[in-house]
């Protein structure tokens, strides 16, 4: 079945990096686009970035430009975002999800909590 | 960016009542709109997709309908699995945005 499982969430002080990854099985991961989507506590949803299925296309939410990077190692069929100056307003439940046209499934997310 | 507004941002409804959830978008995205339900402390599951179509395995009670800038989300027939917060999001063009969410309460 398919599944998306990510990891490398915790706790990181403000201005600090921490990368992000979404190990996935049950489906070719060569042929999705992948998306990371996250949700601050008690907040809607905010889609953060897109990487196309060969990784040559990328593309990312205004407020993350330039401080996130998305990636992908199709080889290893796993999703990474690279989150580089962090702040307390980054803290969040960050999902990988899949999708082509349009977002059809979730993982479970993984906690970041930006705090000194 | 396309800003996306859901309306109400909550409601109260009773078992087996009909439901609508209205979403509008700030600028014309054809039928590229899409609809997931999450439950508290649960990831987002995908229910609709181009504005009408039905994500493998969601059952029909969930239908959309809507195209240009104003889209509707409706639950004919409202069970208790049925009662978590409802989002949609625009996947007309990047960066993709999301409706503030509505959260479906029991009365």
């Amino acid at each position: 079945q398919v599944q998306l499982v990510e990891s490398g969430g915790g706790v990181v002080q403000p201005g600090r990096s921490l990368k992000l990854f979404c190990a996935a099985s049950g489906f070719t991961f060569s042929n999705y686009d992948m998306h990371w989507v996250r949700q601050a506590p008690g907040e809607g949803l905010e889609w953060v970035a897109v990487v196309s299925y060969d990784g040559s296309n990328k593309y990312y939410a205004d407020s993350e430009k330039g401080r996130f990077t998305i990636s992908r190692d199709n080889s290893k069929n796993t999703l990474y975002l690279q989150m580089a100056s962090l702040t307390t307003e980054d803290t969040a439940v960050y999902y990988c999800a899949r999708g082509v046209a349009t977002i059809d499934f979730w993982g479970q997310g993984t906690l970041v909590t930006v705090s000194s | 960016d396309i800003q996306m507004t859901q309306s109400p941002s909550s409601l109260s409804a009773s078992v087996g009542d009909r439901v609508t959830i209205t979403c509008r978008a700030s600028q014309g995205i054809s039928n590229f709109l899409a609809w997931f339900q999450q439950k508290p402390g649960k990831a987002p599951k995908s229910l609709i997709y181009a504005a009408s179509s039905l994500q493998s395995g969601v059952p029909s009670k969930f239908s959309g309908s809507g195209s240009g800038t104003d889209f509707n989300l409706t639950i004919s027939s409202l069970q208790p699995e049925d009662f978590a917060t409802y989002s949609c999001q625009q996947h007309y063009s990047y960066p993709w945005t999301f409706g503030q969410g509505t959260k479906v309460e029991i009365k």
